[in-house]
Order: C-alpha cells, then sequence, then structure tokens
C-alpha cells in the first residue's frame, strides 16, 4: 500500500462548479498535512496546510479525518486559473527524516 | 527575497557521462531536499541535509547518486554514468522547519535528458 494515495483523476469540471478530491494515508502517526499545486512543468508550491478542526482559505476548504486516515480538498466556484495537478501531503514521523511524503497528484482542468 | 534556485534548468547528456546538478537554498534554510519527477508521476525522495547532521540518503536509487552540501547552503546532486532512465526533473526544496513538517519551497528544477 502507497503511503499515501489520491484520486487518480484527471477531473476536467466547468468553470463554476465545485471539485472535490479526496487522499488516504497509511501512517496513523502522522501529525502534518497539506495540500500542495502543481502546475504543468512548474515546481510545487505550497496551498493550504490541512488542520483537525479543517479549515478554509477562500474557494477552498481541507478537511481531515483521522480516524479513516482520511484528507479532502473542495474547490468552490471552480476558476480558468485552478487547473492544475493538487498533491496530498503528509509528514512522515516513522523516525526516517524525510518527514514529508508527496501523493502522486489529481490532475484538475477547468473548462470555460 | 531570492527564492530556491537551481542549475543548469536543461540538461541533455549522453548516457555513460557523469552530470553535476546544483541547488542554491533560500537562505537560513537548514533543511534541504532532493526529489526527482519523472513526466505524470508524483515526486519521489532521493536525500535529505538538515543542518549539520549527517544527510538522510534512503532514496537514492543506486550508489551513481551522491549529494553533497556544502557550508550548510549550497548543494550539488551528482549521477555518474548516467542511464536513460535517469531521465527526469531533479526538484530541490528548502525548509526553516528543523522539524521536517513544515512548508518546503521548490526550485523550478532541472530537467535532465539521458540520450
Amino acid at each position: 500500500r502507497k503511503e499515501v494515495e489520491q484520486d487518480p483523476g484527471p477531473f476536467n469540471v466547468p468553470e463554476g462548479a465545485t471539485v472535490a478530491f479526496n487522499c488516504t494515508y497509511s501512517n496513523s502517526a502522522s501529525q502534518s498535512f497539506f495540500w500542495y499545486r502543481q502546475d504543468c512543468r512548474k515546481e510545487p508550491k505550497l496551498l493550504m496546510s490541512v488542520y483537525s478542526s479543517g479549515n478554509e482559505d477562500g474557494r477552498f476548504t481541507a478537511q481531515l479525518n483521522r480516524a479513516s486516515q482520511y484528507i479532502s480538498l473542495l474547490i468552490r466556484d471552480s476558476k480558468l486559473s485552478d487547473s492544475a495537478t493538487y498533491l496530498c501531503v503528509v509528514n512522515d514521523p516513522s523516525g526516517s527524516a524525510r518527514q514529508l511524503t508527496f501523493g502522486s497528484g489529481t490532475q484538475l482542468t477547468v473548462l470555460p | 527575497g531570492a527564492g530556491v534556485s537551481q542549475s543548469p534548468s536543461n540538461k541533455v547528456t549522453e548516457k555513460g557521462k557523469d552530470v553535476e546538478l546544483r541547488c542554491d537554498p533560500i537562505s537560513g534554510h537548514t533543511a534541504l531536499y532532493w526529489y526527482r519527477q519523472s513526466l505524470g508521476q508524483g515526486l519521489e525522495f532521493l536525500i535529505y541535509f538538515q543542518g549539520n547532521s549527517a544527510p538522510d540518503k534512503s532514496g537514492l536509487p543506486s550508489d551513481r547518486f551522491s549529494a553533497e552540501r556544502t557550508g550548510g547552503s549550497v548543494s550539488t546532486l551528482t549521477i555518474q554514468r548516467t542511464q536513460q532512465e535517469d531521465s527526469a526533473v531533479y526538484l530541490c526544496a528548502s525548509s526553516l522547519s528543523t522539524s521536517g513538517s513544515g512548508e518546503q519551497f521548490f526550485g523550478p528544477g532541472t530537467r535532465l535528458t539521458v540520450l
């Protein structure tokens, strides 16, 4: 089982749609969770951290379910500029120094 | 302020040659990571430096890969006797976090093509 698994996508949605991405992680001891965004042929950039109580940043809402080891990202009123690959990222507290594990990403295309 | 920089941005080499990739992290960031990303794939961890501690090399795919970080700043990733399967984008990231779980800031990457 992969340490971080994401919806494979791709998701193709019309402008203005609401879209949700899911991610599961295997290490129940993980404590830090993030969503990164990666535009085509660009480097990943932090989109938002994910907090236990859930958090919003404008049109973006992140949720964490520790019991199910599940993270989600909801994008409301999607814009053309939201087209990108969204990476689920989880910290690795297993004692290894490589503290963040990146999912393989979910590709989103917002269509006009 | 200046972000993470990497050089070269593109490198084309012949199979069997050695290559060196360079990363300049954000000033003051003690943590430095190397990843590689093949086309359409996720990030594959390669190596992690934290301050003066011994690096975590657990992600290096073979002994042809090595990296060093001089003076706690600039890092060089060296691939010896390159193979076609080494073709990928090599990304460097740095972080202020000493716990390793904070935001990582990525450089633009070096696109390596091995012919």
